[in-house]
């Protein structure tokens, strides 16, 4: 079966710096790829997702991913980071019959 | 358009108890998920449905969890009974076609077994 690692557990950054969260996941073919923002008490909305193609996707809120499959990594990046961005989020890899898979997360913290 | 509708939001309840936690899937979707959010475990995946029919209940943690799908719009969770350690978030979410497509989550249900 399919599985999800992201190493930090908490990430602090600086509000205005660049992000990057790490992303490794295990799955014997092409997986389907996804990042999801969960913000407290609230359930998760999705960012963004790899199927196929470009291998850097964009999605909302200015969040990028890019799919490496040597590195089996999907990290998510964003370039400036605002205050609304704390929050967690989850990697979560699928695979057929839509069994996905979700990471730990990480817990991300904006400082002003 | 409404989302995935999870009732009730919060629940208390003491331990023994039996506790229904029910979902409401996004019209059209065939695909409906149960996930348990804690601290300790993160986000494990419970049971999910395909068309009504139970798929994987491999991550159902005991015999005293069960799900049921009875039809395309409706879904229970059920405890039987509860205990301290079932207290978590539960989410439902659900999906518009097989083949890992983008789930959607409803807002979870806070659980809380005294």
């Amino acid at each position: 079966a399919q599985s999800v690692t992201q190493p930090d557990i908490h990430i602090t950054v600086s509000e205005g710096a660049s992000l990057e969260l790490r992303c490794n996941y295990s799955y014997g073919a092409t997986p389907y790829l996804f990042w999801y923002v969960q913000s407290p008490g609230q359930g998760l909305q999705l960012l963004l997702k790899y199927f196929s193609g470009d291998t850097l996707v964009q999605g909302i809120k200015g969040f990028e991913a890019e799919f490496k499959r040597s590195q089996s990594s999907f990290n998510l990046r964003k370039p400036s980071v605002h205050w609304s961005d704390a929050a967690e989020y989850f990697c979560a890899v699928g695979a057929r019959g839509n069994d996905m898979r979700f990471g730990a997360g990480t817990r991300l913290t904006v400082k002003p | 358009d409404a989302g995935v509708i999870q009732s009730p939001r919060h629940e208390v309840t003491e331990m023994g108890q039996e506790v229904t936690l029910r979902c409401k899937p996004i019209s059209g979707h065939n695909s409906l998920f149960w996930y348990r959010q804690t601290m300790m475990r993160g986000l494990e995946l419970l049971i999910y449905f395909n068309n009504n029919v139970p798929i994987d209940d491999s991550g159902m943690p005991e015999d005293r969890f069960s799900a049921k799908m009875p039809n395309a719009s409706f879904s229970t969770l059920k405890i039987q009974p509860s205990e301290p350690r079932d207290s978590a978030v539960y989410f439902c979410a659900s999906s518009p076609r097989d083949r890992g497509n983008t789930i959607y989550f409803g807002e979870g249900s806070w659980l809380t077994v005294v």
